[in-house]
Order: C-alpha cells, then sequence, then structure tokens
C-alpha cells in the first residue's frame, strides 16, 4: 500500500524556536498533502490544506503566519510551527492525497510528530 | 459533510467479530461511508469505504443499510492489535483540492481483551 513517511517522530524544542516537520509520499505523487493537530484525548483536527506549487490554505482559526507550510515538489510538504510556545505543544499528522487518476479514494497518513514545547 | 454519531467505547474478545456501529442520518445521496482506525500515537490508517453495497477487504467488512442512515464496521476475528480509536466518516468522494479535507468525530474507542 501507499507509504506516507513523517519526520521527526517527536522533538522536543525551547519555547521560541521553530520546528520543522516534513511529510513525504514514498510510492506516489501527491498534489495535495493535508496537516492536522491532535491534542491529548482529543480528535484529529485539520488545520491546513498543502498543494503543490501553490500557497496553502489555512483552516479558520490557523494562523498562516505561525504555521508555515511549504509543498514545493509532488513528494514533500513542511510543516513549520514559528516561534513554539508551550501551548503550540501536540500531534501533528500529514496526510497525503494521490495525484487524481491513480485511486484517489483514499488519504494515507503519516505516523504523526509528537512536539513538546517547554 | 453528514455528522456521524458512534458510540464512545466497545469492548471485545480476542477471537470474536466486533462489530461496530456508526449513525449517519442525514448522509446524502453522493455521501461515502469511510472507515478509519487510529492506535494509539500513530497516524490514522484507512480501513474500508463504501456508498451503498456491502463491502469487504482483507482487514474488515462495511454493513450499510438500505435507507444508508447507518452503518457497521465488521472486524470478523478482532485481535489484540485491533484495539484503538475507529472513526466513521461520511463525505463526497469528489475530486478538486476539497477532496481529504476528513472531519474525525470522536470515533468509538474498541478494546479488544484477550
Amino acid at each position: 500500500g501507499a507509504v506516507v513517511s513523517q519526520h521527526p517522530s517527536w522533538v522536543i524544542c525551547k519555547s521560541g524556536t521553530s520546528v520543522k516537520i516534513e511529510c513525504r509520499s514514498l510510492d506516489f505523487q501527491a498534489t495535495t498533502m493535508f496537516w492536522y493537530r491532535q491534542f491529548p484525548k482529543q480528535s484529529l483536527m485539520l488545520m491546513a490544506t498543502s498543494n503543490e506549487g501553490s500557497k496553502a490554505t489555512y483552516e479558520q482559526g490557523v494562523e498562516k503566519d505561525k504555521f508555515l507550510i511549504n509543498h514545493a515538489s509532488l513528494t514533500l510538504s513542511t510543516l513549520t510551527v514559528t516561534s513554539a510556545h508551550p501551548e503550540d505543544s501536540s500531534f501533528y499528522i500529514c496526510s497525503a492525497r494521490r495525484t487524481p487518476g491513480q485511486g484517489a479514494e483514499k488519504l494515507f497518513f503519516g505516523s504523526g510528530t509528537q512536539l513538546s514545547v517547554l | 459533510d453528514a455528522k456521524t454519531t458512534q458510540p464512545t467505547s466497545m469492548d471485545c474478545a480476542e477471537g470474536r467479530a466486533a462489530n461496530l456501529p456508526c449513525n449517519h442520518s442525514t448522509i446524502s445521496g453522493n455521501e461515502y461511508v469511510y472507515w478509519y482506525r487510529q492506535i494509539h500515537s500513530q497516524g490514522p490508517q484507512y480501513i474500508i469505504h463504501g456508498l451503498k453495497n456491502n463491502e469487504t477487504n482483507e482487514m474488515a467488512s462495511l454493513i450499510i443499510t438500505e435507507d444508508r442512515k447507518s452503518s457497521t464496521l465488521i472486524l470478523p476475528h478482532a485481535t489484540l492489535r485491533d484495539t484503538a480509536v475507529y472513526y466513521c466518516i461520511v463525505r463526497v468522494n469528489a475530486g478538486g483540492t476539497s477532496y481529504g479535507k476528513l472531519t474525525f468525530g470522536q470515533g468509538t474507542i474498541l478494546t479488544v481483551h484477550p
């Protein structure tokens, strides 16, 4: 099956620093990737939609200047949490949609990144 | 996307069938029923999806009622590794950039015990 690789699996950083999370589709091209956030004991919440070669679309309430998304190729999207603060500590998950015509009926998810901001 | 209602939690004995219900009484004619699961501290995993016919794959079976207002995910022989949160999601299986904006509810916590 299709594989989405997310790196790192976990990261601890100091308050005020920036953290970059990578999401790669390993065996298919993904024109669209999605970034979710999940707090403990809660469900996943969509943060933004990342489109290859264009600006990301952010959900209401998500600060685009704080959560920078880059989707420079058909296999890589990155999420950078800028000036991280303890309230940004969360489980971040990416997902990828196959390029249409390659069986786009389901999404493939990365394994998630646990961010802890001290 | 139509809203879904699932029980908060369920238990199942190892080796027995796990039947997870989902109500989606406001589902539209062009909306599919998707099931994903999330094992602790991992990303969600696709299980199965369907429109109106029952579906089966190597992981599970999906039974959709004739009026499509509810469905049941069946894990035929549950194992301890099936312990996870199971999400029932309904959405239009359309193309375009809006595809994939899955709206996750609270899901059902399935605990498989020995």
